[in-house]
């Protein structure tokens, strides 16, 4: 069954540092992943996705990831981040042959001044 | 072109009662999936509708049910509230109902408190 795990459950950082938020994910198919950001008090809003082809995937924001299959990771980075970054970080993958997204527990990034 | 909407924004329920919550997709969209999110929690799946025929439901009790209507909106029930049944439940939709890769665009949520 695929599953995924957030290795960090806060990140605190500071404004224009880089940042790496880790997920790792188990999977026994084709692997399909995605990041998904949720700002306080909204909905999520998809940061980026792993289908195929390239590893290296771009996203809104300035955010991208990158698919590495013998480490079974998709971790998530920003070179330089700002104040508004701040938000629950979450990674999925799907399960079952259709719509459903497993998630991850969370990471909360926190961006100080 | 707006994006998923739901209705209501925030509720309030006593244990024992019953509430509906209401979902319209993104016009074109044909799936909607449901998710509740615990405080603290990553979303869990609910269920999946798609050409208003449920096409996957996850680890919840039969309190739970929800219906998709010829428009494509779709309304989450749950019965006999419990205390747990607190938490902010997500509608997303997406074109397909079928491919894993298919991006689901999700709503802002209703936040259900249940006292």
């Amino acid at each position: 069954a695929q599953s995924v795990t957030q290795l960090d459950s806060q990140v605190p950082v500071f404004e224009e540092a880089p940042v790496e938020l880790r997920c790792n994910y188990s999977s026994s198919v084709s692997v399909y992943l995605f990041w998904y950001v949720q700002y306080p008090n909204q909905g999520l809003q998809l940061l980026l996705k792993y289908l195929s082809g390239s590893t290296l995937v771009k996203g809104i924001n300035g955010f991208e990831a990158e698919f590495n299959k013998s480490q079974t990771s998709f971790h998530l980075r920003k070179p330089s981040v700002h104040i508004s970054d701040t938000a629950e970080y979450f990674c999925a993958v799907p399960s079952g042959g259709y719509n459903k997204l497993i998630f991850g527990a969370g990471t909360r990034l926190a961006v100080h001044p | 072109d707006a994006g998923v909407t739901q209705s209501p924004t925030h509720l309030i329920k006593t244990r024992g009662q019953q509430v509906t919550l209401r979902c319209s997709p993104i016009s074109g969209h044909k799936s909607v999936s449901w998710y509740q999110q615990v405080l603290g929690q990553g979303p869990q799946f609910i269920f999946q509708y798609y050409e208003k025929e449920e096409r996957g439901r996850g680890n919840f009790p039969d309190r739970f049910s929800a219906r998709q209507f010829p428009n494509y909106s779709s309304e989450l029930n749950v019965n006999a509230l419990l205390l747990g049944d607190s938490a902010l439940y997500l509608c997303a939709s997406s074109l397909a109902g079928s491919g894993v890769g298919d991006t689901q665009y999700f709503g802002p949520g209703t936040r259900l408190t249940v006292l």
